[in-house]
């Protein structure tokens, strides 16, 4: 079992729709957990930064963390087309690691 | 603000051929990785350095080699080319690992035939 899960997609939802991308993780010591953005022949770049449980709300984004259930969400309200890009999680924290460790990715499509 | 940057954007390499790729970042982070991106299997640890001097191997490191002179460059070389290394790989920087936010470069492109 890998240590965060993520769905791969592609998720292809209208323009205006509501969009939720969800991982799950398995390390409690986990204490920050971000969200990057990576456009096509991109690099990923910041998108959302939380630390512990709750929601952080930027925008139309919404991030949110249930450390109970190691869930994290990012919601897009009013998705544009200028939202398709795979959306990656990264949970964080004191662990000692050598290396943020993140979800495989979302492919997110808005269709106009 | 230049950030990270990366060259060379494409890259096609015949099995065998060695190359570099090249990062450097301006914003005076200690922290420098490089990571390859492969669909269906995330980003993957190649390399890291915590500072100059400094490096370690990630997860998939066979095949590479990194060195760290300066705080502000951290060249990735592929020894010896084989397919599996057709991917596209990332470099980041970051002031604070696991707090921080991780930078990455536009990445590059590499193809071994």
């Amino acid at each position: 079992q890998k240590e965060v899960e993520q769905d791969p997609g592609p998720l292809s939802v209208p323009e205006g729709a509501i969009v939720s991308l969800n991982c799950t993780y398995s390390n409690s010591a986990f204490q920050y957990f971000m969200w990057y953005r990576q456009y096509s022949r991109k690099g990923p770049e910041l998108l959302m930064y939380t630390y512990s449980s709750g929601n952080k709300e930027d925008g139309r984004f919404t991030a949110q963390v249930d450390k109970s259930s190691k869930y994290i969400s990012l919601f897009i309200r009013d998705s544009q087309p200028s939202d398709s890009a795979t959306y990656l999680c990264a949970p964080g924290g004191d662990t000692g690691r050598r290396a943020l460790t993140f979800g495989s990715g979302t492919r997110l499509q808005v269709q106009p | 603000n230049a950030g990270v940057t990366q060259t060379p954007k494409f890259q096609v390499l015949k099995t065998g051929q060695s190359m570099t790729l090249q990062c450097a970042q301006d914003m005076n982070h200690e922290y420098m990785s490089w990571y390859r991106q492969d669909p269906g299997m995330g980003l993957r640890l190649i390399h890291y350095s915590v500072g100059a001097g400094i490096t370690d191997q990630g997860e998939v490191p066979n095949g590479y080699n990194v060195s760290r002179s300066t705080t502000e460059d951290f060249p990735l070389r592929l020894l010896s080319a084989a397919p599996s290394q057709t991917s596209v790989y990332f470099c980041a920087s970051s002031p604070n690992l696991e707090r921080g936010t991780i930078y990455f470069g536009e990445g590059s492109w590499l193809t071994v035939v």
